[in-house]
């Protein structure tokens, strides 16, 4: 149990162009889903908090108008990242949350931008 | 401020081994303390946890020291093995502020273990 999937799971795009991700749970509702980024042989970096139905929360330092977040039920957020850049090439991971307590990560999605 | 310091920031140890990685935290608030184990280009996946009421738990060769006066806490593994070679995070969370279920992570281990 406690299943989370991430579309693509590699994905390489253009400069300028948009890239969206999936995130759900496969087998459990999850109340809170969390979006991070992680450089090679770093550590994750926290994004955003998305609560289903209501806006994500970025952390500071996050474009939010760069990248959007949408949490339309409880087994499904999206990331999508906009007009993007080289620098914007990085290894994105969600994770689902049902209590407060256990988090469970996706298996990332490596975006490399052209 | 980094609220969550770990070491050593590479690990090699021999096939048989104990593995033993450390953590230490800044604020007292934090209530729930999970290690996760990140193979290369997979998501972080859950090892184990504890809460600051249980100064140790252990599952299999895993076990978690806790100590709160020190704000420290570890991760042994017992018996290493070559399969557990990965990253190993520490986490600590807090359950009942308005960052609730927020992971604030430590940078990291590089665990090597060599047949």
């Amino acid at each position: 149990g406690a299943v989370v999937s991430q579309h693509p799971s590699w994905v390489i795009c253009k400069s300028g162009t948009s890239v969206k991700i999936e995130c759900r749970s496969l087998d459990f509702q999850a109340t809170t889903m969390f979006w991070y980024r992680q450089f090679p042989k770093q550590s994750l970096m926290l994004m955003a908090t998305s609560n289903e139905g209501s806006k994500a929360t970025y952390e500071q330092g996050v474009e939010k108008d760069k990248f959007l977040i949408n949490h339309a039920s409880l087994t499904l957020s999206t990331l999508t990242v906009t007009s993007a850049h080289p620098e914007d090439s990085s290894f994105y991971i969600c994770s689902a949350q049902t209590g407060k307590e256990t988090q469970y990560f996706g298996p990332g999605t490596r975006l490399l931008v052209l | 401020q980094q609220q969550v310091k770990q070491s050593p920031q590479s690990l090699i140890v021999q096939k048989g081994g104990i593995s033993i990685i450390n953590c230490a935290y800044e604020n007292t608030a934090f209530d729930y303390f999970p290690w996760y184990q990140q193979f290369p280009g997979k998501g972080p996946a859950l090892l184990i946890a504890i809460r600051p009421d249980v100064s140790e738990k252990k599952e299999g060769r895993f076990t978690i020291s806790f100590n709160k006066s020190a704000k420290q806490f570890s991760l042994h593994i017992m018996d290493s093995q070559p399969g557990d070679s990965a990253t190993y995070f520490c986490a600590a969370i807090f359950l009942r502020n308005t960052n609730a279920g927020k992971s604030t992570f430590g940078d990291g281990t590089t665990l090597t273990v060599k047949p």
